[in-house]
C-alpha cells in the first residue's frame, strides 16, 4: 500500500512484559515520528527520526521506552517492563522532510493488563 | 513553546447545519497549521493545512479553514453537515522553521456529533 502501516493493530500484554511496535513509513519519506494518544494526555510527541538518527528523544516518557530505525525505513518502538499507564494508541507518521505534512498510520492499540 | 486550544470538547450539530470548530494557537511566530480528522479506531487523516499564501484554505470533504494572524485562530468550517462528518477533529501546529520544526503540537480534540 501507499500509506504508513503499523503492526500489530492491537496488542494486549501483561504488566512487566516487553513489547515491540512496528512502523513502515511511506517509501521515500526521510522523516519518521512516533506519537502516543491516551485519554488523559491527548496526542503527545515521543520521538523523531531523520534517516536512521533520532535528533530528539525528549518525548520518550521513561528509559523503558526506546526506538530505532534501520535502512532509513522501518522503525520499531520498544517498551520494556510495560506498566498499565503505558496503555494507549501509538501512532507513527512519516514525511518527506521536516516542516512538511505528516502522514499518519492507523496506530497500534496497546493494552497492558 | 507552542500550544493549541480547541474550544469545546464536544460539538453537536443537526444534519445540514453549519459546522464550526474553533482553534486558537500560541506561537512566537506564525506556525504551519493543520486540521486532522480521526474516525473511530482509525489513524489521523489530514483535512487541510495552511503554510503560506492564501489564508482561506480548502480541504477534503467540503471543509475549509481561515488563518487569522491577528486573532491567532484557525477555525474549521463546513456549510452543511453530513452524518458521515461525525468524528473527532484535531487542530495542530508545526513550527515553520528553526528548533522543533518537526514536532506537531495538537489540541485536545473536538468530538463532532451530527444529529439526523
Amino acid at each position: 500500500g501507499a500509506g504508513v502501516s503499523q503492526s500489530p493493530s492491537n496488542k494486549v500484554t501483561e504488566k512487566g512484559k516487553d513489547v515491540e511496535l512496528r512502523c513502515d513509513p511511506i517509501s521515500g519519506h526521510t522523516a519518521l515520528y512516533w506519537y502516543r494518544q491516551s485519554l488523559g494526555q491527548g496526542l503527545e510527541f515521543l520521538i523523531y527520526f531523520q534517516g536512521n538518527s533520532a535528533p530528539d528523544k525528549s518525548g520518550l516518557p521513561s528509559d523503558r521506552f526506546s526506538a530505532e530505525r534501520t535502512g532509513g525505513s522501518v522503525s520499531t518502538l520498544t517498551i520494556q517492563r510495560t506498566q498499565q499507564e503505558d496503555s494507549a494508541v501509538y501512532l507513527c507518521a512519516s514525511s518527506l522532510g521536516v516542516a512538511t505534512e505528516q502522514f499518519f498510520g492507523p496506530g497500534t492499540r496497546l493494552t497492558v493488563l | 513553546a507552542q500550544s493549541v486550544t480547541q474550544l469545546g470538547s464536544h460539538v453537536s450539530v443537526s444534519e445540514g447545519a453549519l459546522v464550526l470548530l474553533r482553534c486558537n494557537y500560541s506561537s512566537s511566530v506564525p506556525p504551519y497549521l493543520f486540521w486532522y480528522v480521526q474516525y473511530p479506531n482509525q489513524g489521523l487523516q489530514l483535512l487541510l493545512k495552511y503554510t503560506t499564501g492564501a489564508t482561506l484554505v480548502k480541504g477534503i470533504n467540503g471543509f475549509e479553514a481561515e488563518f487569522k494572524k491577528s486573532e491567532t485562530s484557525f477555525h474549521l468550517t463546513k456549510p452543511s453537515a453530513h452524518m458521515s462528518d461525525a468524528a473527532e477533529y484535531f487542530c495542530a501546529v508545526l513550527p515553520s522553521g528553526g528548533a522543533g520544526s518537526y514536532q506537531l503540537t495538537f489540541g485536545k480534540g473536538t468530538k463532532l456529533s451530527v444529529i439526523p
